[in-house]
């Protein structure tokens, strides 16, 4: 159980135009899901809280106008890159919460954005 | 954020022992120990999480001394398959600090044969 999956996997887009990744919770509904950044050979990076049916919480620095996140539903948030730029490549992993009693969040295998 | 610090890298053969400490001196009392894997090209994944003493599951354990200002993952005859980056990470539970998970900079742990 507390499966996350992500999609797509990995993504190629020109500079400029905008991309859409998912993340959903398989088997579970998630109150809350979260979306990080990492760049290679770097830690991950926090970038966003997304709660089912309200506005994400963005962390310090990051872009809302940049990063769209929508959450839909409880088993599904979105993270849009838009006007994408090749400094915008990285790997964009989510991960879920189950409910707002546990602090255990599960993660997704990660989407690798490619901007050219 | 309780502060913590790793080594940036660690090299061991298969079948050792392998003992990854983090500092965190400025832990708070009600602060617990997790630590979390990574594996290239994924997500990370919850390993073991402590207050006090001694912690052990089928994976790893955790060692905390009574100053809770440091504390080491021990994980026993590791394999290539092992070879991940290790994230020490002080806070609530599972680490979170007001639900969030912060990572700092991890132990890239490489396992040779």
């Amino acid at each position: 159980g507390a499966v996350v999956s992500q999609h797509p996997s990995r993504v190629i887009c020109k500079s400029g135009t905008s991309v859409k990744i998912e993340c959903r919770s398989l088997d579970f509904q998630a109150t809350t899901m979260f979306w990080y950044r990492q760049f290679p050979k770097q830690s991950l990076m926090l970038m966003a809280t997304s709660n089912e049916g309200s506005k994400a919480t963005y962390e310090q620095g990051v872009e809302k106008d940049k990063f769209l996140i929508n959450h839909a539903s409880l088993t599904l948030s979105t993270l849009t890159v838009t006007s994408a730029h090749p400094e915008d490549s990285s790997f964009y992993i989510c991960s879920a919460r189950r409910t707002e009693d546990s602090y255990e969040q599960y993660f997704g295998p990660g989407t690798r954005l490619t901007v050219t | 954020l309780a502060k913590t610090t790793q080594p940036i890298s660690m090299d061991s053969y298969e079948g050792q022992e392998v003992n990854i400490t983090c500092s965190h001196n400025n832990i708070a009392t009600n602060d617990y120990i997790t630590w979390y894997q990574q594996f290239p090209s994924q997500g990370p994944r919850f390993i073991i999480q402590g207050y006090k003493t001694k912690v052990t599951n089928e994976v790893a354990s955790l060692f905390i001394p009574a100053d809770r200002k440091s504390s080491t993952l021990s994980l026993p005859r590791v394999s290539l398959s092992d070879t991940a980056v290790y994230y020490c990470l002080v806070g609530g539970d599972r680490g979170s600090t007001l639900g969030r998970l912060y990572f700092g900079r991890g132990t890239q742990l490489t396992v040779w044969p």
